[in-house]
């Protein structure tokens, strides 16, 4: 079993959609939780981090952590054709140094 | 201020050949990882240095790949006997201090092809 599971999709959208975009692990250990964009041929960049569980906003993006669940979710109101790329959620427990990721989710939001 | 860089962008090399893979650093960052993306595939964790040591190298997937970082800012990720199931990008990031909710800033990868 992978760490880190994330549907690959693609997902396709209109602009202005809610877009979900969701991740779920099976390493009860992780506390950090990231969310990354990656464009085309690019490196990823990081979009939003979580510390544990709970809710973060920033912008049009909101990430949700539930560990009970193990589930992680991230949330792209009003979506723009800019968005449309491939994102990866990324995790880490409190010990060693490293981060799995998931595979990506792509994503094209259509004018 | 520059990014990451890594260099070549783009490299093929003959199965069996050996490659070396550049990443230079965001200057003054002490943490730097090196993962390895395949097609369709999240990045993988391969090594991470702190410093000029090795703090974690326990994502090699055998001992034909080893890494440096000599003076603690340009490493060199090393590939003996490449493989045809080498072929992957391989992505450099640092980060300030290696912390862990510390933004991580990725290369643009080294696009590595083994025919």
């Amino acid at each position: 079993q992978k760490e880190v599971e994330q549907d690959p999709g693609p997902l396709s959208v209109p602009e202005g959609a809610i877009v979900s975009l969701n991740c779920t692990y099976s390493n009860s250990a992780f506390q950090y939780f990231m969310w990354y964009r990656q464009y085309s041929r690019k490196g990823p960049e990081l979009l939003m981090y979580t510390y544990s569980s709970g809710n973060k906003e920033d912008g049009r993006f909101t990430a949700q952590v539930d560990k009970s669940s193990k589930y992680i979710s991230l949330f792209i109101r009003d979506s723009q054709p800019s968005d449309s790329a491939t994102y990866l959620c990324a995790m880490s427990a409190p010990t060693g140094n490293q981060f799995y990721f998931g595979t990506g989710t792509s994503l094209t939001v259509i004018p | 201020g520059a990014g990451v860089s890594q260099t070549p962008s783009n490299k093929v090399t003959e199965k069996g050949k050996y490659v070396e893979l550049r990443c230079d650093p965001i200057s003054g960052h002490t943490a730097l990882y090196w993962y390895r993306q395949s097609l369709g595939q999240g990045p993988e964790f391969l090594i991470y240095f702190q410093g000029t040591g090795a703090a974690d190298d326990s994502g090699l997937p055998n001992d034909r790949f080893f890494a440096v970082r000599p003076e603690g800012s340009v490493s060199t990720l090393k590939i003996q006997r490449t493989e045809r199931g080498d072929s992957a990008v391989y992505l450099c990031a640092s980060s300030l201090t290696g912390a862990k909710l510390e933004e991580q800033y990725f290369g643009p990868g080294t696009r590595l092809t083994v025919t």
